[in-house]
């Protein structure tokens, strides 16, 4: 298993542009998160989904859309990049069943908007 | 609401000294809760975990008891390596709420 992968690794924009950020799970999982982190803080939830067509916010969602059309694919969407969106990007995806839910990451993609 | 306060880094230690990094929570319930460990330039990965109280997760030679009392679950590791040389985030989850983090500790072990 591949696991996680998101793609691209490292990505620079101008303020305005828009770009999707990648993810992919190939471990059949039902949860997946998209998830930011700003140097010396924590990881801050943009959005996740339960499963294929459905979708919710977390905590930081201004900015963003996602999409879950597969079980496989979590697709993170920036439009009109701003200098407030610079940071790293991570994907992760769980089986939550019962107490049983253990997040597995992707390697992250880092973002910077100038 | 749900939250996680961990010690402040950067910590710096010698190879084969001993390691805690302090965590405690404020949650509903009974939460269960986790460790993950990120080294440069990857992604977050689980090191351990426990879902009740009194519970020890373990892992790589590091631990962590959840203590309800003390709603505390301090990673602690007799003999650090190099290679431990990571971020350490603590974190809970409150029955079907979503994990919540702490800011991370960045440990540094040197030779």
């Amino acid at each position: 298993n591949a696991g996680v992968t998101q793609t691209p690794k490292f990505r620079i924009l101008k303020i305005g542009q828009s770009m999707t950020l990648q993810c992919a799970q190939d471990m059949n999982h039902n949860y997946m998160y998209w998830y930011r982190q700003d140097p010396g803080m924590g990881l801050k939830l943009i959005y996740y989904s339960v499963g294929a067509g459905i979708t919710d916010k977390g905590e930081v969602p201004n900015g963003y859309n996602v999409s879950r059309s597969t079980t496989e694919d979590f697709p993170l969407r920036l439009e009109l990049a701003a200098p407030s969106q610079t940071s790293v990007y991570f994907c992760a995806s769980s089986y939550r069943r019962g107490v049983e839910d253990t997040q597995y990451f992707g390697p992250g993609t880092r973002l910077t908007v100038l | 609401g749900n939250s996680v306060t961990q010690m402040e880094g950067p910590v710096t230690l010698s190879e084969e000294a001993f390691l805690t990094i302090n965590c405690t929570y404020t949650a509903t319930g009974y939460p269960s809760l986790f460790w993950y460990v990120q080294y440069p330039g990857e992604g977050l990965q689980l090191l351990l975990k426990a879902t009740k109280a009194d519970d020890k997760g373990s892992n790589k030679g590091f631990e962590a008891t959840y203590r309800k009392e003390t709603t505390s679950f301090h990673l602690e590791k007799g003999s650090v390596q190099v290679s431990d040389s990571a971020v350490y985030f603590c974190a809970l989850r409150a029955g079907s709420e979503k994990l919540v983090f702490g800011k991370g500790t960045k440990l540094t072990v040197n030779p």
